[in-house]
């Protein structure tokens, strides 16, 4: 079974859609993120979720949303999408913050 | 500023060399820190944890020195498999969770 679940594995759309990137994680753990991976292979943190709570927000644009259903469920919903935000998207999770963190298999975002 | 910096490298070594990489961390107040490594296209996979009194797993060894802000990590006997992306990590804003990544050292290990 997979621990950090994410879908779609590819994503390629035009500017100025509205897509969504699902995650899932099956390790009961509390907290959930987001990490964005850019061309120059940086992994920067977008959003960090903890018992369903958004407890970081980083300086990241307001079309881009996360959304948890439950605790296993982090979706990343992007409106309006630009060609900057072409990356490789992780979902991750950690038991807690202070924890060791386990990625999903990223989500090949592709805007063109 | 939450910031952890890394030598990029690239380090290019041949088949057993010992090579170490160095990372500094800003936060004094970072509870836990890591070193994931990473293939090429693939997802960041924890290779340790690094504990204050240090700590070994086989080839690998991580420091940890909180007074200057400065973690390690020392890989002996180096394999071709070895070759990848290593990334040191540290915890800001406490239990709530937020894991902080470096930008990265690749190594590349020489037949």
């Amino acid at each position: 079974d997979t621990a950090v679940s994410q879908t779609p594995k590819y994503l390629v759309t035009q500017m100025g859609n509205d897509k969504s990137i699902k995650c899932e994680q099956n390790l009961g753990h509390d907290t959930m993120y987001w990490y964005k991976q850019d061309s120059k292979k940086f992994l920067k943190i977008m959003f960090s979720y903890n018992n369903k709570e958004l407890i970081i927000n980083e300086t990241v644009p307001n079309r881009f949303s996360p959304k948890s259903p439950d605790k296993a469920h982090l979706n990343l919903h992007i409106n309006s999408l630009e060609l900057g935000d072409s990356a490789v998207y992780f979902c991750a999770s950690s038991l807690q913050g202070v924890t060791e963190a386990f990625f999903g298999q990223g989500t090949r975002l592709t805007v063109v | 500023r939450k910031e952890v910096e890394q030598d990029p490298g690239p380090f290019n070594v041949p088949e057993g060399a010992t090579v170490a990489f160095n990372c500094t961390y800003s936060n004094s107040a970072s509870q836990s820190f890591f070193w994931y490594r990473q293939d090429c296209r693939k997802e960041p996979k924890l290779l340790m944890s690094v504990y204050s009194s240090g700590n070994e797993d086989g080839r690998f060894t991580a420091q940890l020195n909180r007074a200057s802000q400065y973690i390690s990590l020392l890989i002996r006997d180096s394999k071709l498999s070895d070759s990848a992306t290593y990334l040191c990590v540290a915890n800001y804003g406490g239990s709530q969770g937020n894991l902080i990544f470096g930008k990265g050292t690749k190594l590349s290990v020489k037949p």
